[in-house]
């Protein structure tokens, strides 16, 4: 299996412009959760989805941010517009049905100057 | 609500030295707990998890932690610390929820292996 797939790796660009970030879960997940992770704050969940629909996007930390899950195959987290703050590194996870455990895909490093 | 309490963000010991890393939870519900491990510039892999069987969980690379229900715990060992083992790691805990599960984890401790 390919693993939680993320794109891109890395994403350097300016205050104001719009950034998407891209996920591609494991086959057969059902399960899909977006995190952040920064020195401040640590780790944390920004939004999940089961079976494509958003169970929880308490964690989303403004209006700026919103995520999609068109399909099992593929995931989004957009930002719009972007902030110095919102520099970090992005984690799309996902975890299957039967049994608790989450995968994690190798993270986007956003930098917003 | 779930939460995960990781003392100590940063762990200093010698090479060949027991690993301690604590984590209490906080779960209305039986919770299942995990360790992942984060190599820098890597994303977070499983080490190992309790799914409410054995109380005392092997994972990879000789780690093992022991679920404590009376202390609300499920803190992290091995015997004896390689270079190889300095990294950040993370505990997280999970319930069900709407038909799926909801991952929350601690804020990482990052342990330093000195030769």
């Amino acid at each position: 299996d390919a693993g939680v797939i993320q794109s891109p790796r890395h994403e350097v660009t300016e205050m104001g412009q719009e950034v998407t970030l891209r996920c591609k879960p494991i086959s057969g997940h059902n399960s899909l959760f977006w995190y952040r992770q920064t020195m401040m704050r640590g780790l944390e969940l920004l939004i999940y989805f089961n079976n494509n629909v958003p169970i929880d996007d308490s964690g989303m930390p403004e209006d700026r941010f919103s995520a999609k899950m068109p399909n099992a195959s593929f995931s989004t987290l957009k930002i719009q517009p972007s902030e110095p703050r919102d520099s970090a590194v992005y984690f799309c996870a996902s975890s299957p049905r039967d049994f608790p455990q989450v995968s994690f895909g190798p993270g986007t490093r956003l930098t917003v100057t | 609500a779930q939460s995960v309490t990781q003392l100590g963000s940063h762990v200093s010991v010698s090479e060949g030295a027991l690993v301690l890393l604590r984590c209490n939870y906080s779960s209305s519900v039986p919770p299942y707990l995990f360790w992942y491990v984060q190599y820098p510039n890597q994303g977070l892999q499983l080490l190992l998890k309790y799914t409410s069987a054995a109380t005392l969980v092997k994972g990879i690379n000789g780690f093992e932690a022991e679920f404590k229900k009376s202390e609300t715990s499920f803190h992290l060992t091995k015997p004896s610390a390689h270079m190889s083992d300095a990294a950040e790691y993370f505990c997280a805990v999970s319930t069900p929820t709407s038909g799926t599960y909801k991952y929350i984890f601690g804020t990482g401790t990052r342990l330093k292996v000195l030769a």
